[in-house]
């Protein structure tokens, strides 16, 4: 087990719905990154948080947004949810925001929009 | 745009033979590259890692071989077994991005007893 967990670990929404995914990295962990993951498809950078500040973003839509909290818990909402949202998403946290450190992935909550 | 760009889609091996997936990238600037094992219902889990200074990692079964200016690397999984079966995915970041990966599409592993 890696020490990041994701809540809940299903959801169903309808579209045009807002939602609001929750992770806890590990301790100490002062950057979180949140990816989207079709069924079939690599994971997707959506954006990385380090020490509560936003600090890089995909190629996603402002609708996706998100918060990072002083004790390592953090948050990614979608608002205005469309069909494609539908997804595994996944949150992964590491030390520092460095591009050798290993990120250790949660199991991810997996999103179906109708 | 698909940066990291990953074959074969799936692959069936038998016990005890050796797995190979492959993985070409575009961006010159990439200078890492992890290789990921994702299990049904887990998030992906670091299996081995490589930069282009070298051309070869090995960790046990599991070996990185790399090729700079083909701008490709594999992975080869040595005597392979059920265990294994899994999706493997190949990524990339570099200095820039920090640690932002950009993942290729997958492989799923089925090695049968």
């Amino acid at each position: 087990e890696t020490g990041v967990t994701q809540s809940p670990t299903h959801l169903i929404k309808t579209r045009g719905q807002q939602v609001t995914l929750r992770c806890s990295s590990q301790s100490g962990h002062n950057t979180v990154s949140w990816y989207q993951q079709a069924l079939g498809q690599g994971p997707q950078f959506i954006f990385q948080y380090y020490r509560e500040e936003e600090n890089g973003r995909g190629n996603f839509p402002p609708r996706f947004s998100g918060l990072q909290f002083p004790n390592y818990s953090s948050e990614l909402n979608v608002n205005a949810l469309e069909l494609d949202d539908s997804a595994l998403y996944l949150c992964a946290s590491s030390l520092e925001q460095g591009w050798w450190e290993t990120q250790y992935f949660g199991p991810g909550t997996r999103l179906l929009v109708l | 745009q698909q940066q990291v760009k990953q074959s074969p889609q799936s692959l069936i091996v038998q016990k005890g033979g050796i797995s190979i997936i492959n993985c070409a990238y575009e961006n010159t600037a990439f200078d890492y590259f992890p290789w990921y094992q994702q299990f049904p219902g887990k998030g992906p889990a670091l299996l081995i890692a490589i930069r282009p200074d070298v051309s070869e990692k090995k960790e046990g079964r599991f070996t990185i071989s790399f090729n700079k200016s083909a701008k490709q690397f594999s992975l080869h999984i040595m005597d392979s077994q059920p265990g294994d079966s899994a999706t493997y995915f190949c990524a990339a970041s570099n200095e820039a991005s920090g640690s932002r990966l950009t993942f290729g599409e997958g492989t799923q592993l089925t090695v049968n007893p």
